[in-house]
């Protein structure tokens, strides 16, 4: 069974700079997870889809993250204007039903790092 | 929001050892998963445990729910555990994932 596919794996870009990251979950995977992981830092949810419609966005910055996941399936995670605090881990997950707690599978993430 | 505090911050053992691993949560929870970060950063599902004990190889998790802590145990370790472990809770079954700030474990040969 294919895991969760990211990419980039790594990015380096200016500060005011837009970069996007795509993320493709587990087959059958209803639920997807975006989450932000500083340096030194455990994971912190920025957004969680249930198929293609959002549960949770309330850690996102909306003022320059937004995210979709148009077809339910595949995902992509923008970040424009890009600023220096957010060089971090951009990690994708997905889970079966995420609505009753299954187990979370995460993909090996993309580096990104904001000069 | 919920709180979660991972025990110890730091550890390091000889191969062979064996460790436990606390995570404290401020909260009622309904999902606590356990995961390891391996060294190039790739984040593994190790429990779904959000009570009762469950066992796999060598290692070993026990969550009491009344008592908001859950346990890792790792049993005969090896270098290839090394890593940082998190512990993730969530106070409904649906709801987000709060990690803690993970223990980074090192065993040496």
């Amino acid at each position: 069974e294919a895991g969760v596919a990211q990419s980039p794996r790594y990015k380096i870009i200016e500060k005011r700079q837009s970069v996007a990251f795509w993320c493709n979950p587990i087959s059958g995977h209803a639920t997807l997870y975006w989450y932000q992981q500083i340096l030194g830092q455990g994971p912190k949810l920025l957004i969680q889809f249930q198929n293609n419609g959002v549960v949770d966005d309330s850690q996102l910055p909306k003022d320059r993250f937004s995210a979709e996941r148009l077809k339910g399936v595949d995902s992509t995670l923008k970040i424009q204007p890009a600023k220096l605090e957010d060089s971090a881990v951009y990690l994708c997950a997905s889970s079966l039903d995420g609505v009753s707690g299954n187990t979370i599978y995460f993909g090996e993430g993309s580096w990104l790092t904001v000069v | 929001g919920i709180q979660v505090e991972q025990s110890p911050p730091d550890l390091i053992l000889q191969e062979g050892a064996n460790s436990t691993l606390r995570c404290n949560f401020s909260d009622s929870v309904n999902n606590l998963q356990w995961f390891h970060q391996n060294p190039w950063g790739q984040l593994i599902n190790l429990f779904y445990i959000p009570s009762g004990t469950k066992q796999n190889g060598r290692l070993s998790a026990t969550t009491v729910a009344t008592e908001r802590y859950s346990l890792l145990y790792i049993s005969s370790s090896q270098t290839t555990d090394s890593g940082v472990y998190f512990c993730a809770v969530g106070e409904t079954s649906g709801s987000r994932l709060t990690f803690g700030e993970g223990t980074q474990l090192t065993v040496n040969p």
